[in-house]
């Protein structure tokens, strides 16, 4: 079945250090692939997503190329800030209309914590 | 777009009971899912909630302890039957819709304590 592997956490960084958050993935056939926020106390948050191969994703100054040759999703920022503060989730869904369309698989989180 | 309300957004349950969670989009829908993220974990999908026939369950959850109705296509219920406390989690509801070009949004949870 299609998973999705995320860099092991938590991540801490200080303020404006770049950031990359792996995530590869094994899948059928063509997933949609998403970053989702979640911060402290709240929900479900879209980041960014990439719906084929070579699209690149960007949203709050964070960027993720879908790399179909190695299978990956990472994602970026060249400058994190004490609100980016948050748990990232990689994620893929078959949006193409097969039997699994919609679900999402997520990989497990990486927590990232940023200082002043 | 779509707006999805879940009602409640939290609750403290006692051990042995039951509670039901309910998902309602401002939009007609094509797929409604249901899944739950437990304290410092990923979120696991549950089922896909089926408007008029039984919920499609993933391996590991069974209807008998996770009950789900879907009467329209807008609306969708989840719930949580004898309640222990490792059913402590998060419980989110998605939904998807072709005529959105196939987005995927997700309500803002149901955040349940069981003591």
């Amino acid at each position: 079945g299609d998973s999705v592997t995320q860099m092991e956490g938590p991540v801490t960084l200080s303020e404006e250090a770049f950031l990359t958050i792996n995530c590869t993935y094994t899948a059928t056939g063509y997933p949609s692939l998403f970053w989702y926020v979640q911060y402290p106390g709240e929900g479900l948050q879209l980041l960014l997503k990439a719906t084929k191969a070579d699209d690149k994703g960007s949203n709050k100054g964070f960027e993720a190329t879908y790399r179909k040759e190695t299978t990956s999703f990472h994602l970026e920022k060249g400058s994190v800030q004490v609100s980016d503060s948050a748990v990232y989730f990689c994620a893929l869904s078959d949006l193409t209309g097969g039997t699994s369309y919609g679900k999402l698989t997520f990989g497990q989180g990486t927590i990232l914590t940023v200082h002043p | 777009s779509a707006v999805i309300s879940q009602k409640p957004s939290r609750d403290i349950c006692q051990r042995g009971t039951s509670l039901t969670i309910q998902c309602q989009v401002d939009s007609q829908v094509t797929m409604m899912f249901w899944y739950r993220q437990q304290p410092g974990q990923s979120l696991t999908l549950i089922a896909t909630a089926n408007q008029g026939s039984e919920a499609t369950y993933e391996s590991g959850f069974v209807i008998d302890k996770f009950p789900i109705s879907r009467p329209n296509l807008t609306f969708s219920t989840l719930t949580v039957s004898n309640m222990s406390p490792e059913d402590s989690s998060i419980y989110l509801c998605s939904v998807v819709t072709r005529s959105s070009g196939n987005t995927i949004y997700f309500g803002e949870g149901s955040w349940l304590t069981v003591v």
